[in-house]
């Protein structure tokens, strides 16, 4: 199969701080990863796509300062919030696919509270 | 630009009873398409997909038909369960160019014992 694991899939932090999600494929090598942020009672947003050894792309809107992508590893990708503040409580899904072409498998999530 | 429909929910359904969620979508290309659940706490998982017209994707008793006349993807069960209840994403991904998926909004489906 193609499994995708998150980690943690529930946080909890203070205002200002920082939190780091992980985003591993476990049993591919991911040249693609994606995260998302989901509202509640809404779909998935698009927030940015980050390949392998590059920068990630960021869509529009999405602070890259604020949100910042890592995917160092073919297995791993990891998302930062920085200073955390309660609007950015959310749900996180991250997804990895084998390259551009192939569809992506998707996280657990992850449930981030900001209090 | 490319976008997916989907009607709204919730839908209440009664264990046994048959299930049909509308998708409707817009793409300039050939895109494929999926549908997505996803069970209360947890991420996405896919469903079923269909890459071409005329193709019917199926898993877990669900159904979907690729209408390129109607550009429709509805998803049919013919008996829930209560265990079914969950949101289901309809989605399609451009396969003309980078694989990054459009998601519908999502509906809610509610099944009662």
């Amino acid at each position: 199969g193609a499994v995708v694991s998150q980690h943690p899939s529930r946080v909890i932090c203070k205002s200002g701080t920082s939190v780091k999600i992980e985003c591993r494929s476990l049993d591919f090598q991911a040249t693609t990863m994606f995260w998302y942020r989901q509202f509640p009672k809404q779909s998935l947003m698009l927030m940015a796509t980050s390949n392998e050894g590059s920068k990630a792309t960021y869509e529009q809107g999405v602070e890259k300062d604020k949100f910042l992508i890592n995917h160092a590893s073919l297995t791993l990708s990891t998302l930062t919030v920085t200073s955390a503040h309660p609007e950015d409580s959310s749900f996180y899904i991250c997804s990895a696919s084998r390259d551009k072409q192939t569809e992506a498998f998707f996280g657990q999530g992850t449930r981030l509270t900001v209090v | 630009g490319d976008s997916v429909t989907q009607m709204e929910g919730p839908v209440t359904l009664s264990e046994e009873a048959f299930l049909t969620i509308n998708c409707t979508y817009t793409a300039t290309g050939y895109p494929s398409l999926f549908w997505y659940v996803q069970y209360p706490g947890e991420g996405l998982q896919l469903l079923l997909k269909a890459t071409k017209a005329d193709d019917k994707g199926s898993n877990k008793g669900f159904e979907a038909t690729y209408r390129k006349e109607t550009t429709s993807f509805h998803l049919e069960k013919g008996s829930v369960q209560v265990s079914d209840s969950a949101v289901y994403f309809c989605a399609l991904s451009d396969t003309g160019g980078s694989y990054i998926p459009t998601f519908g909004r999502g509906t809610s489906l509610i099944v009662h014992p």
